[in-house]
């Protein structure tokens, strides 16, 4: 079974960091074709892709968050960490990780974080 | 980036209806399309890939489709436990994009 948690701080301040750990189980991310990837959503609004990584260590970003994000693997510990920078109220979502397939399908996810940004 | 736009925005059926739900690309994705369904306050789940395929455990009553122009979710037979908000993905290339979504709401 496939199964990803997501766990991390519920508020952070404006200006702070968010670092954020997906703890996956049930496949391996040294595996060819794997990957993991990071989707948020605002309270009531539709869903954003904006970080995967390939288990190549290939990376990708979004454009808008590319210059605030970074994402790591730890395959020894079946983890991969998301840091997000410059925390702004508008980073308020539901923070997803998913188990990416087939380069871009996002097949099985975590049950999400909701992080607020709030002073 | 491509443009990923769902219509209608909320769809309001009954249960045993069929509806469609459409997705129209702002470029050129091939069949590098999924639909996922999304329960409230749930994590999404992946319905459809590759435009047409079934996810292993999904419902024969879901499939999809591709037009000219555009892509479609077809559910034939609609049950009570399918209203929920859908949302179409493409994969085609970075950054990869979601629709807006569709809510689908009881009649």
């Amino acid at each position: 079974q496939i199964t990803l948690k997501e766990s991390g701080p519920t508020l952070v301040k404006p200006t702070q960091t968010l670092t954020l750990t997906c703890t996956y189980s049930g496949f391996s991310l040294s595996t060819s074709g794997e990957g993991v990837a990071w989707i948020r959503q605002p309270p009531g609004k539709a869903l954003e892709w904006f970080a995967l990584i390939y288990w190549s260590n290939d990376k990708r970003y979004s454009p808008p968050l590319k210059s605030r994000v970074t994402i790591t693997k730890d395959t020894s510990k079946d983890q991969v960490v998301l840091t997000m920078t410059n925390m702004d109220p508008a980073d308020t979502a539901t923070y997803f990780c998913a188990r990416v397939v087939q380069w871009g399908i996002f097949q099985v996810w975590g049950r999400g974080t909701l992080v607020t940004v709030s002073s | 980036d491509i443009q990923m736009t769902q219509s209608p925005s909320t769809l309001s059926a009954s249960v045993g209806d069929r509806v469609n739900i459409t997705c129209r690309a702002s470029q050129n994705i091939i069949n590098w399309l999924a639909w996922y369904q999304q329960q409230p306050g749930k994590a999404p789940k992946v319905l459809i890939y590759k435009a047409s395929i079934l996810e292993s455990g999904v419902p024969s009553r879901f499939s999809g489709s591709k037009s000219a122009t555009e892509f479609i979710l077809t559910i034939s037979s609609l049950q009570p436990e399918d209203f929920a908000t859908y949302y179409c993905q493409q994969y085609n290339s970075f950054p990869y994009t979601f629709g807006q979504g569709t809510k689908l709401e009881i009649k």
